[in-house]
């Protein structure tokens, strides 16, 4: 147990919808990053929230954007569903500072577009 | 970010010493080397994170050659629940905040009875 809390744990969308997934960070945390993991590969990291500003991105286009609260906890939203969006979405917290580079992931939701 | 190489599988028996090699040529001065643990619909766990020499905790070991090009994680007397992906990451330098990880492919390691 990381103390990362995502959910839903499973979702099914169609095509062209909108998809808002939540994350609690753990206690004391104050940057939350996403992740995206297609089946068979690696995290892909899609961008960084730290003290509820985007911090960094990844290569991924405008229609993935999040937010983080002012407890430290976070969403992404996914807008204009494409088939290519399937996979784990994963989210991790971790405490600022050079050179770490030890996170704490989720469990993940795992999103299907059909 | 440096790029890292890493088998895409291994096979080992339980109660044996596993090692996983990646190599990192163009890692920079700052860069620390990282390796994280991934079971089936499960996140990423950390196990250990190095910058030179060796590393050991209660997990694993993490050695570091002097030119630092390469790195190798190793882990004692493996049993089943050690079978997952283990991803070599390097990194770390450019954290104003937190932790932007670039994971590669990962190394599928099977632990057979």
């Amino acid at each position: 147990e990381t103390g990362v809390t995502q959910s839903p744990t499973h979702l099914i969308k169609t095509r062209g919808q909108q998809v808002t997934l939540r994350c609690s960070s753990q206690s004391g945390h104050n940057t939350v990053s996403w992740y995206q993991q297609a089946l068979g590969q690696g995290p892909q990291f899609i961008f960084q929230y730290y003290r509820e500003e985007e911090n960094g991105r990844g290569n991924f286009p405008p229609r993935f954007s999040g937010l983080q609260f002012p407890n430290y906890s976070s969403e992404l939203n996914v807008n204009a569903l494409e088939l290519d969006d399937s996979a784990l979405y994963l989210c991790a917290s971790s405490l600022p500072g050079q050179g770490n580079t030890e996170a704490f992931f989720g469990q993940g939701t795992r999103l299907t577009v059909v | 970010l440096a790029k890292t190489t890493q088998p895409i599988s291994m096979d080992s028996y339980e109660g044996q010493e596993v090692n996983i090699t990646c190599s990192h040529n163009n890692i920079a001065t700052n860069d620390y080397i990282t390796w994280y643990q991934q079971f089936p619909s499960q996140g990423p766990r950390f196990i250990i994170q190095g910058y030179k020499t060796k590393v050991t905790n209660e997990v694993a070991s993490l050695f570091i050659p002097a030119d630092r090009k390469s790195s190798t994680l190793s882990l004692p007397r493996v049993s089943l629940s050690d079978t997952a992906v283990y991803y070599c990451l390097v990194g770390g330098r450019n954290n104003n905040a937190g932790n932007m990880l670039t994971f590669g492919g990962g190394t599928r390691l099977m632990v057979k009875p």
